[in-house]
């Protein structure tokens, strides 16, 4: 079983439309919790750090759910640009802040 | 200022050939990254180092790879007689921090564009 798993998709959606993408993980020594974004061919950047009172930056909200080792995404009011593939990402209590990815899920925004 | 930067960007190998994969780090930032990213799949964790010190090896795929940062700044991962399993794209990530402080923000990894290998 992979340490961090996501339903890899593909989601394709219209433009406008509110998306919401699910991650688990397995280890419950996991300590921090980020949403990366990974266009196609470049590098992950980092979308959003998740907290456990949940957090939100613009369209993006992020909610962290420690009992049930369940992380979310919703992107509201899609756009074009949102296309991409969204990893959900963990580290682990006393590592070094190596980063443990899911696998993504990608996500085509359609005009 | 200039982001992590890698080269070559890319690089065919044959079967049994050795490759050697260049990361330089954002200038200053303490800790650095080998990440493997296969077709369809996150990165994978492989190697870390804080300063010059490869202090966590524990995902190094077999004793082929090899890392080393020798003056705590620009590092490189070598694989001797690459496998068509190799191939794949390698990210390497900087922060500034160690990974222990409290604030999230300054562990931020930041990652290069990667260096895709392919192994025939």
């Amino acid at each position: 079983r992979k340490e961090v798993e996501q339903d890899p998709g593909p989601f394709n959606v219209p433009e406008g439309a509110t998306v919401a993408f699910n991650c688990t993980y397995s280890n419950s020594a996991s300590q921090s919790f980020f949403w990366y974004r990974q266009d196609c061919r470049k590098e992950p950047k980092l979308l959003m750090s998740v907290y456990s009172s949940g957090n939100e930056d613009g369209r993006f909200t992020a909610q962290l759910n420690r009992a049930s080792q369940y992380i979310s995404l919703l992107i509201r009011d899609s756009k074009l640009s949102d296309s991409a593939t969204y990893l959900c990402v963990v580290t682990l209590s006393g590592s070094a802040r190596q980063l443990t990815f899911g696998s993504g899920t990608q996500l085509t925004v359609l005009p | 200022g200039a982001g992590v930067s890698q080269s070559p960007r890319y690089k065919v190998a044959k079967r049994g050939q050795d490759v050697a994969l260049r990361c330089d780090p954002i200038s200053g930032h303490v800790s650095l990254f080998w990440y493997q990213q296969a077709l369809g799949q996150g990165p994978e964790f492989l190697t870390y180092f804080q300063n010059e010190a490869q202090l966590d090896k524990s995902g190094l795929p077999s004793d082929r790879f090899f890392a080393e940062r020798p003056e705590g700044s620009v590092s490189t991962l070598k694989i001797q007689r690459t496998q068509q399993e190799d191939s794949a794209v390698y990210l390497c990530a900087s922060s500034h921090q160690t990974g222990l402080g409290l604030r999230i923000e300054t562990n931020e990894q930041f990652f290069g564009p990667g260096t895709r290998l392919t192994v025939l």
